[in-house]
């Protein structure tokens, strides 16, 4: 059965990175699939903030695409997800997920994301 | 404000049907598939249907997804207490080159 966990600091000042790391399980990273970071607000909708393949190609949300970084490190079954100079704003439930995809004539497509971390509540304050 | 409209809630009594609209545009929901999330309270969301029709294994068949155009539907029919929940549509956007959501719409059952 596939699993991920997200981990990292639950709670981060303005200004410095937030650090998430997702561990999977039950499947290889390397195998395919996109891997995916998607963030939730208190009281508010989902947004997607990024995505990576095994290779380290990566989509990012253009409106954090300044401030993000996602890595893959295969050996450890593991993408962590960077986001620097964060504000009160970014304070939100941070999950992980796999995405399915598929190609159009501009390249691949990220289509859904099949399977869900449970979540980490990351707050901004000082 | 997110590029693909849904109506803020819906409602029904038990057993009846109950239909959530998304639409988009041609960049989006014209030109890709749609998924469907189910987000019951405090827990993580859930695919309920992909490729627009499509429901992964263990999701019952009283969810149905469809899609016209620039717009895209999600049916729920013989609803259930347990139904009750945040229901978001989602898609890929050519021109944003992002992964879209809808604002959501939650589902309450009379």
């Amino acid at each position: 059965q596939v699993r991920l966990q997200e981990s990292g600091p639950g709670l981060v000042k303005p200004s410095e990175t937030l650090s998430l790391t997702c561990t999977v399980s039950g499947y290889s990273i390397s195998s395919g699939y996109y891997w995916g970071c998607i963030r939730q607000p208190p009281g508010k909708g989902l947004e997607w903030i990024g995505s990576i393949y095994h290779s380290g190609s990566t989509y990012y949300n253009p409106s954090l695409k300044s401030r993000v970084t996602i890595s893959v490190d295969t050996s450890k079954n593991q993408f962590s997800l960077k986001l620097s100079s964060v504000t009160a704003a970014d304070t939100a439930v941070y999950y992980c997920a796999r995405v399915v995809y598929s190609y159009d004539s501009s390249g691949p497509v990220l289509d859904a994301f099949d399977i869900w971390g449970r979540g980490t509540v990351v707050t901004v304050s000082s | 404000q997110s590029v693909l409209t849904q109506p803020p809630s819906a409602s029904g009594t038990p057993g009846l049907r109950v239909t959530i609209s998304c639409s988009g545009s041609s960049s989006n929901i014209g030109s890709n598939a749609v998924s469907w999330y189910q987000q019951l309270p405090g827990t993580a969301p859930k695919l309920l249907i992909y490729s627009n029709n499509q429901r992964p294994s263990g999701v019952p068949d009283r969810f149905s997804g469809s899609k016209s155009g620039t717009s895209a539907s999600l049916a729920i029919s013989g609803l259930q207490s347990e139904d009750e929940a945040d229901y978001y549509c989602a898609t890929w956007d050519d021109a944003l080159k992002g992964y879209v959501f809808g604002a959501g719409t939650k589902v309450t059952v009379l």
